[in-house]
């Protein structure tokens, strides 16, 4: 199976930083990442996602980078704001696979 | 559209008892699928069903059985509530394939006594 981990716990970043949260996965032949926030008490919102025929993708103030050689994914939020603050997770599947396998998650706390 | 609705929010169990968690969504969805949230362990997958009338272990399936009742509810059950089942558990589904956004309900919290 897949094991997905991330790098740190806990970041702090200030308010108005950038922010870069780091996912190490296991499985070369993970083919679809994906990235999800979850706020205290509610269930996990997506962020963005990115299938493996690709290095980069933005969205609206994120960016997620793909380095399958070394089998890294990172997200990147801009200008970070305090409703950023929450428990980001990245998760990866298997081409045609259904499991989504999720890391334990990385707690961003800004700073105001 | 309320998206994915679970019932109920939240439930304390003796153990050995049963129960089962229920989940619905409006979105004309084709998968479902069931995770439990521990502490420091992200979310797992217990279950999960790719279509309407098909059903399918995930991570952690020991203890639970499920049902696609329709395209629209999936349920979770316990037949013999145990302490390590105290969780939160999450029911989410996705519109076509296996890629693609997966939409989360708020949740259901379990306590086994």
């Amino acid at each position: 199976g897949e094991s997905v981990g991330l790098h740190l716990p806990t970041l702090s970043v200030q308010e108005g930083d950038n922010s870069i949260i780091n996912c190490a996965y296991s499985n070369s032949a993970s083919d679809y990442f994906i990235w999800y926030k979850q706020e205290s008490g509610k269930g996990p919102q997506f962020i963005i996602d990115i299938r493996s025929n690709m290095d980069k993708r933005q969205g609206q103030r994120v960016t997620v980078l793909l380095n399958k050689t070394v089998k890294h994914l990172s997200l990147q939020i801009a200008a970070t704001q305090p409703g950023d603050s929450a428990v980001y997770f990245c998760a990866t599947s298997g081409a045609g696979s259904y499991q989504l396998t999720f890391g334990k998650g990385t707690k961003l706390s800004v700073i105001p | 559209n309320a998206g994915v609705t679970q019932t109920p929010k939240f439930q304390v169990l003796k153990t050995g008892q049963s129960m089962t968690l229920q989940c619905a969504q409006d979105m004309n969805h084709n998968s479902m699928y069931w995770y439990r949230q521990d502490p420091g362990m992200g979310l797992r997958l217990i279950y999960y069903s790719a279509s309407e009338g098909t059903t399918d272990k995930g991570e952690v399936p020991n203890g639970y059985n499920v049902s696609r009742l329709n395209k629209r509810e999936f349920s979770l059950r316990l037949e013999s509530a145990a302490p390590s089942q105290t969780s939160v558990y999450f029911c989410a589904s996705r519109g076509q394939g296996y890629t693609g956004e997966l939409f989360f309900g708020e949740g259901s919290r379990l306590t086994v006594l």
